[in-house]
């Protein structure tokens, strides 16, 4: 297993469009995670995944945004009718169903940016 | 609601020397759990030190060490003979045993190291 993996590592969109992004997690980790980080911000949590079930989302994520997780393995995060305010690294994590001592595992995130 | 506070937004250390990077937090929550991620510039985010908040010790790896102060809700992190491998952002991050689905980041501190 080579770690968390994302896709794309760029996405230059024009503002109105549709993206997704895709995080497939290490394969043993049945929780995921997806942050976004703005420029000179640390991450902020978007929502998280316990198997296929999203157990919890921040009022971050508009109407506008969706993730689905489906069969518990690989997630996708959709943002409709981009806007400009939604340029940021989306990061995605995952991690055992361990104790909370256990930090996460990151991919390397999707930078989005809306032009 | 909790929050990290990292008041350094950059720190620079002479090749083999030590460096302490700052983070304080506000919670109300008796248990929780503190880390420090790096993120190199490639941006993967990776776990350099954790630290649970029952336990008085300070935690350390190798050359990275903490030292935290329950009381005074601080939790700085130590580079010893700093390398320059160890050039990146450094975030502080709370996890809370009530809040655990969540990483609570501050907003990094920039780490230069200079040959």
């Amino acid at each position: 297993d080579t770690g968390v993996s994302q896709n794309p590592r760029h996405k230059i969109t024009k503002r109105g469009q549709n993206v997704t992004f895709r995080c497939d997690p290490i394969s043993e980790h049945n929780r995921l995670y997806w942050y976004r980080q703005t420029l000179g911000q640390g991450p902020e949590f978007l929502t998280y995944f316990q198997n296929e079930a999203q157990l919890e989302k921040s009022r971050l994520l508009s109407d506008r945004f969706s993730a689905e997780r489906p069969k518990g393995s690989f997630s996708t995060l959709e943002i409709q009718r981009t806007e400009q305010g939604d340029s940021a690294m989306y990061l995605c994590a995952s991690s055992p169903q361990m104790g909370l001592l256990y930090g996460y595992t990151f991919g390397s995130g999707t930078r989005l940016t809306v032009v | 609601a909790q929050t990290v506070t990292q008041s350094q937004p950059e720190m620079s250390v002479q090749e083999a020397e030590t460096v302490t990077l700052s983070c304080t937090y506000d919670t109300s929550e008796s248990d929780y759990y503190l880390f420090w991620y790096k993120q190199p510039p490639s941006r993967q985010m990776i776990l350099v030190i954790r630290q649970e908040a029952y336990k008085q010790q300070n935690a350390t790896e190798n050359r990275f060490s903490v030292n935290f102060q329950k009381a005074a809700k601080s939790f700085s992190l130590k580079i010893s003979d700093s390398q320059l491998g160890d050039a990146a952002m450094y975030f502080c991050a709370y996890r809370g045993v009530n809040t655990g689905n969540q990483f609570y980041f501050g907003t990094g501190t920039s780490l230069t190291v200079i040959p």
